[in-house]
């Protein structure tokens, strides 16, 4: 059974950096066509694709925040992080992170997704 | 890359079908084969219902499908439960290994 978590901060200030980390189990980022995803959903709005990293440590980012993000894996501790630089308010929202692996190799889908981790920008 | 378009709302009633429309471009939906559908209940995870356009993973009812047709991909629910009342959101490749979402359809069982 594949399980994610996310964790992190639920409150950073403004221009500060935030840095989320998802916990998985079930599955190893190591094996050819897995990667894990970050995406995340405003208050009351839709879902927003962040970023992705591959088993063989490729990274992918949303053209529009590439220049704030940043993602890491370590295989042996089966954890993948994400640094977003620069908070604003409007970055207020749920955090997932997902697998994608399976059915989604290749980043085709996420399957499953963790719970998610509320994070407010707020001075 | 842009948000791909979906309805804000869809609506049946129990018993009914619905469809739920995604359009998108040439770059992503029309370009490949990899649209996937997610239903979200309030509070909850996404979850995924369809994958490459027409596959359901397995646990997923047959009362979901999918289609595409040109740079617009459906999903359709059958049978319609109040247990399908949630936010349906659709989701394609979009090359360069990243991909896209939409913008949501909120679908009530009346």
């Amino acid at each position: 059974q594949i399980t994610l978590k996310e964790s992190g901060p639920t409150l950073v200030k403004p221009t500060q950096t935030l840095t989320l980390t998802c916990i998985f189990s079930g599955f190893s980022l190591s094996t050819s066509g897995v990667g894990v995803g970050w995406i995340r959903q405003p208050p009351g709005k839709a879902l927003e694709w962040l970023a992705l990293i591959y088993w063989d440590d490729d990274k992918r980012y949303s053209p529009s925040l590439k220049s704030r993000l940043t993602i890491t894996k370590d295989t042996s501790k089966n954890q993948v992080v994400l640094i977003m630089t620069n908070m604003d308010p409007v970055d207020t929202a749920t955090y997932f992170c997902a697998h994608s692996g399976g059915y989604c190799s290749g980043g085709r889908c996420f399957n499953p997704w963790g719970q998610g981790t509320l994070v407010t920008v707020s001075s | 890359q842009s948000a791909l378009t979906q309805p804000p709302s869809a609506s049946g009633s129990p018993g009914q079908s619905v469809t739920i429309s995604c359009t998108g471009t040439s770059s992503d939906v029309g370009g490949y084969n990899y649209v996937s559908w997610y239903q979200q209940h309030p509070g909850k995870a996404p979850k995924l219902m369809i994958y490459e356009v027409t596959k359901r993973p397995s646990g997923v009812p047959d009362r979901f499908s999918g289609s595409k047709s040109g740079n617009t991909a459906s999903l359709t629910v059958s049978g319609l439960q109040a247990d399908d009342e949630a936010d349906y959101y659709c989701s394609s490749y979009a090359g360069s290994n990243r991909g896209v979402f939409g913008g949501g359809t909120k679908l009530t069982v009346l």
